[in-house]
């Protein structure tokens, strides 16, 4: 597609339920990343794909959470159990890899928790 | 780890104003550096980067240049405009570690007044 798509642009949840947010790439692009925005911070690592494996997930916050790319191009990010502190807004991006020249982001899901 | 440290907001100007948002970073290797923008009900957009010492990044009349003695990459433009309210982030890629993952500061909110 022409950008980076996510879906939904907003979810109301109760705590303790399970969401999934999905994120569509630029066609082409390999590298695919989740971040999370909470009110009044800047975008927060959760993790990047290269293709279909999880080249760094160093920023997911705890085993609550899961993101999967079973064909290197769609993903989807998982959070079990949510919790209020889970509200944000989750980003995704894409890029060609390896050139470290920046992304394209979407215009994320707001997740609300309540 | 790495981090970015910009200056706080808001900041409000008049039209026409001089424009400095300060950004220092802390990286343990010879990072990338980038000035996102996100306007109001958009998402993150790629403003400029810089991928080394003394470059200069440059677009819709900012500036930012990579100053290593310093670590510092400031941005700046010589006369905003109302449409340049936004909020900017200072953002660095540091890929000698392994990962393209995104630090960010959190975010300068700009306001600029007919």
């Amino acid at each position: 597609g022409a950008g980076v798509s996510q879906t939904p642009s907003n979810k109301v949840t109760e705590k303790g339920k399970y969401v999934e947010l999905r994120c569509d790439p630029i066609s082409g692009h390999t590298a695919l990343y989740w971040y999370r925005q909470s009110l009044g911070q800047g975008p927060e690592f959760l993790i990047y794909f290269q293709g279909t494996g999880a080249a760094d997930d160093s920023g997911l916050p705890n085993d609550r959470f899961f993101a999967v790319r079973p064909e290197g191009s769609v993903s989807t990010l998982k959070i079990q159990r949510t919790e209020r502190g889970d509200s944000a807004v989750y980003l995704c991006a894409s890029s060609l890899s390896g050139t470290g020249m920046g992304y394209t982001f979407g215009s994320g899901t707001r997740l609300t928790v309540v | 780890g790495d981090s970015v440290t910009q200056m706080e907001g808001p900041v409000t100007l008049s039209e026409e104003a001089f424009l400095t948002i300060n950004c220092t970073y802390t990286a343990t290797g010879y990072p990338s550096l980038f000035w996102y923008v996100q306007y109001p009900g958009e998402g993150l957009q790629l403003l400029l980067k810089a991928t080394k010492a003394d470059d200069k990044g440059s677009n819709k009349g900012f500036e930012a240049t990579y100053r290593k003695e310093t670590t510092s990459f400031h941005l700046e433009k010589g006369s905003v405009q109302v449409s340049d309210s936004a909020v900017y982030f200072c953002a660095l890629s540091d890929l000698g570690g392994g990962s393209e993952k995104l630090v960010f500061g959190k975010g300068t909110k700009l306001t600029v007044n007919p």
